[in-house]
């Protein structure tokens, strides 16, 4: 079975600090993706990468960076933390016919 | 560009009951269709997905989806609602290809009353 991890299932961080979110896959997978939730916005795409080192920009990158350096591994980064970055945050990788694996899910508070 | 519209936010059945989730979907390329559920606090999980095979599709949990390409329609349903069926359902449309994205509903909540 796929399995994608992500590194806390509850954070809470206060506004301005640097918040690092992780995500492995252990399927070898090139695609990986991270996403946010929201209530009655469904899931919005923050950015993607195709590759080591390779990122894209999805719908909503504003205010996030993100970082592959190993192929398993795709970070996720806040460089400011801002109230409105309160969400539920997903990682996915994607497998054979655009099949994409969910990680658990962090839920993040921004206080 | 594609798209996927689920009407409604929210549908609630008895237990027992036809469950059944609408989707619609545009694409301008033969697509790739996705059904996931997410449990409360939880990631999105693969219920089934069609992939240019055949058109009626089977997945876990007894549900199954039908595609439609005359109705742009990839539908969700379930002959038996059961308890453990109350969750989140997201459908996904994909146009294939490498680096492809999927599009996603904005879900559907699904309530089953006892």
């Amino acid at each position: 079975d796929v399995k994608v991890t992500q590194s806390s299932r509850y954070l809470v961080k206060r506004t301005g600090e640097k918040v690092f979110l992780e995500c492995v896959q252990d399927m070898d997978h090139e695609n990986m993706f991270w996403y946010r939730q929201d209530p009655g916005l469904g899931l919005r795409l923050i950015y993607f990468s195709y590759d080591v080192k390779m990122k894209e920009k999805g719908d909503i990158p504003e205010g996030y960076s993100v970082s592959r350096e190993k192929k398993e591994r795709f970070s996720l980064i806040l460089e400011s933390a801002s109230t409105n970055q309160t969400s539920m945050y997903l990682c996915a990788s994607r497998g054979d016919a655009d099949t994409q694996y969910f990680g658990p899910g962090t839920r993040l508070t921004v206080l | 560009a594609q798209s996927v519209t689920q009407l409604g936010s929210h549908v609630s059945v008895s237990e027992g009951a036809l469950v059944l989730l609408r989707c619609n979907y545009s694409s301008s390329v033969p697509p790739y269709l996705f059904w996931y559920v997410q449990y409360p606090n939880q990631g999105l999980q693969l219920l089934l997905k069609y992939t240019s095979a055949a058109t009626l599709v089977k997945g876990i949990n007894g549900f199954e989806a039908e595609f439609k390409k005359s109705e742009t329609s990839f539908h969700l349903t379930k002959p038996s609602a059961h308890m453990s069926d109350a969750a989140e359902y997201f459908c996904a449309v994909s146009a294939g290809g490498a680096n492809s994205k999927l599009t996603f509903g904005k879900g559907i909540t699904l309530s089953v009353r006892p």
